[in-house]
């Protein structure tokens, strides 16, 4: 049971450059998340996918696009990536069937850094 | 969902018991106190959550005052381990997580 995966876990761009970064959640959960932490600061809600099939804005949407391919998965794009966009990107799941209601599974982060 | 409010940084000895305190005056009647901590740079970690009621669990107490405005999490015996940074979160069954800064939460030995 891995939980949440995500990939890559490092990351250099270039300006203007366009990554995907992925989410894979094997946990049967219908709730998926992007967070990004910047130094110093706490998370702040990008993008989130309540159900397969729905994507909603969260605080920090601009210069970025999602993609909920399937239950499992949820995709994180940035399609020109810009200084400003140098974080640490944080999926998330949460659904039916955890112990304790709401509760949210993070992964391991994925540390971009836009030059 | 509600604000919350919390000290930006707190210490605590080795052994004794970390008290961290939540302010969330404007919390709505459905709404549920939830703390994470996030250790070092890892993805948050769940710890304890509660409507109204005190609640209790192998990590931690949680004591939500009887009008709600406020909470404390309590870590009975705090250990290195347990610096972190400690986030209170107010949210509605099927909202979002907002988190903010939380309290930074050093162990001293």
């Amino acid at each position: 049971n891995a939980g949440v995966t995500q990939t890559p876990k490092f990351q250099v761009l270039k300006t203007g450059q366009s990554m995907t970064l992925q989410c894979a959640q094997d946990m049967n959960h219908n709730s998926m998340y992007w967070y990004r932490q910047d130094p110093g600061m706490g998370l702040r809600l990008i993008y989130y996918s309540a159900s397969e099939g729905t994507t909603d804005k969260g605080e920090v949407p601009n210069g970025y696009n999602v993609s909920r391919l399937n239950k499992r998965e949820f995709s994180l794009r940035l399609e020109s990536a810009a200084p400003s966009q140098t974080s640490v990107y944080f999926c998330a799941s949460s659904g039916a069937g955890t112990s304790r209601v709401g509760e949210l599974f993070f992964g391991e982060g994925s540390r971009l850094t836009v030059l | 969902d509600a604000k919350t409010t919390q000290p930006p940084s707190m210490d605590c000895a080795e052994g004794r018991a970390a008290n961290l305190p939540c302010n969330h005056s404007t919390i709505s009647g459905n709404e549920y106190v939830y703390w994470y901590r996030q250790i070092h740079s890892q993805g948050p970690q769940y710890i304890i959550h509660g409507l109204k009621n005190n609640e209790t669990n192998e990590m931690a107490s949680l004591i939500i005052t009887e009008d709600r405005k406020s909470s404390t999490l309590i870590l009975p015996h705090a250990t290195l381990r347990d610096t972190a940074v400690y986030y209170c979160i107010v949210r509605a069954t099927g909202n979002q997580f907002y988190f903010g800064t939380g309290t930074s939460l050093t162990v001293i030995p």
